[in-house]
């Protein structure tokens, strides 16, 4: 069974850093198209980040420059180191696969909410 | 960036009745399109993807249409766990975006 599990949210001053897992199970992250969305509170949906399979990464314009997408293969896990954080990167974040062949988010974590207050 | 434009915004609907939703892209983007449900405070899930092709284990009231510019997410004879709010998503093109959603509520 394919399974996301995100961590590391939490309360954070402004331009301050916080570093984000998602623990995957039933599938090999380094093998997959895995991704970062985000969701503002009472807000739509907005893609942050990917890294593909072959290391490959892309960011939105928001946040490129000051998130950083990376794996650990040993662990099967995702992350998403945040720097520079600021009031607008309040939001849900999760975790999500890509399928290898329509490219739809086949699976998602639970999410995580990242604060960015004073 | 390609938009996506969503309608309606919402709409609320009586069970056993049929809604339709219609995502228009901003240019072609061919049958990379696809539609998620999300539940409150639920993450979202995967309905159909490719426009038309149905995820696994999603009922078969739920159906997609469409290529190019002029999508169509149909929910036939709905019921009351269906209320929620459904975003559609394109991938022909970086960044990745999605529709702004439409929420149903159930009258």
């Amino acid at each position: 069974e394919v399974q996301l599990v995100e961590s590391g949210g939490g309360l954070i001053q402004p331009g301050g850093s916080l570093r984000l897992s998602c623990a995957a199970s039933g599938f090999t992250v380094s093998t997959n198209y895995m991704n970062w969305l985000r969701q503002a509170p009472g807000k739509g949906l907005e893609w942050v980040s990917v890294i593909y399979s072959g290391g490959r990464t892309y960011y939105a314009d928001s946040v490129k420059g000051r998130f950083i997408i990376s794996r650990d293969s040993s662990t099967n896990t995702l992350y998403l180191q945040m720097s520079s954080l600021r009031a607008e990167d309040t939001a849900v974040y999760y975790c999500a696969r890509r399928d290898p062949d329509s490219w739809a988010f086949d699976y998602w974590g639970q999410g995580t909410l990242v604060t960015v207050s004073s | 960036e390609i938009v996506l434009t969503q309608s309606p915004d919402f709409q609320s609907v009586t069970p056993k009745e049929k809604v339709t939703i219609t995502c228009r892209a901003s240019q072609n983007i061919g049958r990379s399109l696809h539609w998620y449900q999300q539940k409150p405070d639920q993450s979202p899930k995967l309905l159909i993807k490719y426009a038309s092709q149905s995820f696994s284990g999603v009922p078969s009231r739920f159906s997609g249409s469409g290529s190019g510019t002029d999508f169509t997410l149909t929910i036939n004879s709905l019921e009351a766990g269906d209320a929620a709010t459904y975003y559609c998503h394109q991938s022909s093109s970086l960044p990745w975006t999605f529709g702004q959603g439409t929420k149903v509520e159930i009258k």
